[in-house]
């Protein structure tokens, strides 16, 4: 079975500063995708940023970016020149091709601070 | 784009009643939506798959008798909780797929208190 690992519970970064938080997952499939969502204080879930396991190249959504890592499974996300706003939980999501679900990983909260 | 809407976004209500939340997508017609269930600090738990004009497919452990879901048409999901009782106080999260290269659109969620 597929599972997603995050193992940062929090995080805290300097305003206009780099952080990068963590996701690994597990699978023995070739072909998925991965995300990472925000969920600020208001609860509603935001997607951030998507990659293809098949696409070599990583994702990149203007401050955010991912390092990912085929054969490692790891799936890390970027966030450069932190800003106020980013303070949220950041959850790494796994979905496999051919059923729409999600699995999600346990979250990170990241803190900015000022 | 792709908005979806979840109704109401908070309910107090006594134990024993039955709440109705609704999930729209306002932009875009979906096939398939999501309810998931988010307790305090934790990750968001799928409850149940729902599919336009079929019935819903539940994960293991959610009660199917408890949890009512109806997508009757391509923009409307909705989940009713039969005869709440406390331990389903929690946040519900409604999310809508447009189609199978798309990522899920996420309602802004439906707290739900049972006194």
């Amino acid at each position: 079975a597929q599972t997603v690992t995050q193992s940062q519970p929090e995080m805290s970064v300097q305003e206009a500063e780099t952080v990068t938080l963590s996701c690994t997952y597990d699978t023995s499939e070739s072909d998925y995708y991965l995300f990472w969502y925000k969920q600020p204080p208001s609860r509603q879930m935001i997607l951030v940023i998507r990659q293809e396991a098949y696409k070599q190249q990583n994702a990149t959504e203007n401050r955010f970016s991912v390092n990912f890592q085929k054969a490692a499974k790891s799936f890390s996300l970027k966030i450069s020149d932190s800003q106020l706003g980013d303070a949220a939980m950041y959850f790494c999501a796994y979905r496999r091709p051919g059923t729409y679900k999600y699995i999600f990983g346990t979250g990170t909260r990241l803190k900015v601070l000022a | 784009g792709a908005v979806v809407s979840q109704h109401p976004s908070w309910v107090i209500c006594k134990s024993g009643t039955s709440v109705k939340i609704e999930c729209r997508s306002l932009d875009f017609q979906a096939t398939t939506m999501f309810w998931y269930r988010q307790f305090p600090k934790q990750s968001l738990m799928l409850m149940a798959t729902s599919n336009e004009g079929s019935k819903a497919t539940y994960e293991q452990g959610v009660e199917k008798d408890k949890f009512l879901i109806n997508h009757a048409s391509l923009t409307l999901s909705t989940l009713t909780v039969t005869s709440a009782h406390p331990e389903d106080s929690s946040f519900y999260i409604c999310s809508a797929l447009r189609d199978s290269n798309q990522p899920q659109h996420f309602g802004d969620g439906t707290r739900l208190s049972i006194l």
